[in-house]
């Protein structure tokens, strides 16, 4: 497909495991971000590669997370000791660009629930 | 504290009627975007607006940023089932900042 696309769809999980989530970006696509959306919120900012390199993890809570992107495209999304606190949609998205007129293309994201 | 503020939270119309979401910062808005949402997807992206005054219209929703760059409208026209959705407005609220700040957003439904 064309889109961003996330993997699992749904990730139920017990308190003190660890998780991965993984982003499959659009093709070419240089940035990609991370967000966290819990209900009834917008989405939260956790963290933005270019290329392989993380440019801005100032949104990511603790040190439970951490992302990587080791050939600039497919990024995963891991957190340690999951808590239920953590329990949420994590929303990956892609853009072609940097700069301020920068569409933020977003695929469906994955349900995390921490029992 | 939220740093863009939605209102309303929800709203319910009649098909056809016109309705208008607002989007507030107390910071300037540098980029603000309205998103789509629906239950168990990722967010559909409407418009992009950059500079005070300018205004952005597609099919019959049409987007509005001030002039001090600090609130953005989107207004639907006829509104129609398919409108039905959760409505967020995201910016970039540092000047040249990667990251998005979005709205709790607006829950609309449309009924026939």
């Amino acid at each position: 497909g064309a889109g961003v696309s996330q993997t699992p769809s749904n990730k139920v999980t017990e308190k003190g495991k660890y998780v991965e989530l993984r982003c499959d970006p659009i093709s070419g696509h240089t940035a990609l971000y991370w967000y966290r959306q819990s209900l009834g919120q917008g989405p939260e900012f956790l963290i933005y590669f270019q290329g392989t390199g993380a440019a801005d993890d100032s949104g990511l809570p603790n040190d439970r997370f951490f992302a990587v992107r080791p050939e600039g495209s497919v990024s995963t999304l891991k957190i340690q000791r999951t808590e239920r606190g953590d329990s949420a949609v994590y929303l990956c998205a892609s853009s072609a660009n940097l700069g301020v007129d920068n569409e933020q293309f977003f695929g469906p994201g994955t349900r995390l629930t921490v029992l | 504290s939220q740093e863009l503020e939605q209102s309303p939270q929800s709203l319910i119309v009649q098909e056809g009627k016109n309705l208008t979401i607002n989007c507030t910062s107390s910071k300037t808005l540098y980029g603000l975007y309205w998103y789509k949402q629906k239950y168990g997807e990722g967010l559909i992206f409407l418009m992009m607006l950059q500079k005070g005054g300018e205004e952005k219209s597609h099919e019959k929703i049409t987007a509005k940023l001030d002039e001090k760059k600090q609130q953005s409208s989107l207004h639907i026209t006829a509104s129609q089932p398919s409108h039905a959705g959760i409505y967020l407005c995201g910016a970039d609220i540092q000047g040249g900042s990667e990251k998005l700040v979005f709205g709790k957003g607006t829950k609309l439904t449309v009924n026939p």
